[in-house]
């Protein structure tokens, strides 16, 4: 069981706009920056958002990032097929010292 | 193009050590990031296993900690994952990541390695 919980599943429609939670505590999300990874079948994890609402170059507006309290949410509009993946939230944990990973939400476009 | 590569055996003996290496091209791997591995068991979710910075600060999963090692080879420009007395819940996918930069979250893992495979068996 992660500390980090995300809804394990979650679908929508194509063009519809999707939400995915991610909640911690303050040891983690409420005192650090959150970041959101895709991962599409058979490939390794892509960084989607990073310090919970800043996009990498090359990751198009439709996925948004942002944080409250000690929960952060990962928005997706304008869905599309493509999108079906796996999406897991990221955080570091000041009482660990340790990298801490959601269990992950397996979104599928229907 | 930064690029990661890793590589190492597919199969290990149960008790025995793990141990992976992480090729890192088009960057030098002192160039102020932290490098980590993450595992990912077959069906299930992502695990970090540990991250290090090229001057050796490093941490770890608290829940390995007794089993791992991660190291810098600056000379060669590739970091190294040993893990010991394995078992079969350490099969899983083997992945190593370089972190945005050391102003970022250390979860911020934006570059990947296209990850290895590793079962552990008799």
């Amino acid at each position: 069981q992660s500390v980090l919980t995300q809804p394990p599943s979650v679908s929508a429609t194509p063009g519809q706009k999707l939400t995915i939670s991610c909640s911690g505590s303050s040891s983690n999300i409420g005192n650090n920056f959150v970041s959101w990874f895709q991962q599409l079948p058979g490939t390794a994890p892509k960084l989607l958002i990073y310090d919970n609402n800043k996009r990498p170059p090359g990751i198009p507006d439709r996925f948004s990032g942002s944080k409250s309290g000690t929960s952060a949410t990962l928005v997706i509009t304008g869905l599309q097929t493509g999108d079906e993946a796996d999406y897991y939230c990221g955080a570091w944990d000041s009482s660990l010292t340790a990298v801490l990973f959601g269990g992950g939400t397996k979104l599928t476009v229907l | 193009q930064v690029q990661l590569q890793e590589s190492g055996p597919g199969l290990v003996k149960p008790s025995e050590t793990l141990s992976l290496t992480c090729g890192v091209s088009g960057y030098p791997i002192s160039l102020g990031h932290y490098w980590g591995w993450i595992r990912q068991p077959p069906g299930k979710g992502l695990e970090w296993i540990g991250s290090i910075y090229y001057g050796g600060r490093s941490y770890y999963n608290p829940s390995l900690k007794s089993r791992v090692t991660i190291s810098v080879e600056t000379s060669k420009n590739q970091l190294s994952l040993e893990l010991s007395s394995v078992t079969a819940a350490d099969t899983a996918v083997y992945y190593c990541a370089r972190t945005l930069g050391i102003a970022a979250g250390m979860e911020a893992f934006d570059i990947w390695g296209q990850g290895t495979m590793v079962s552990v068996s008799a």
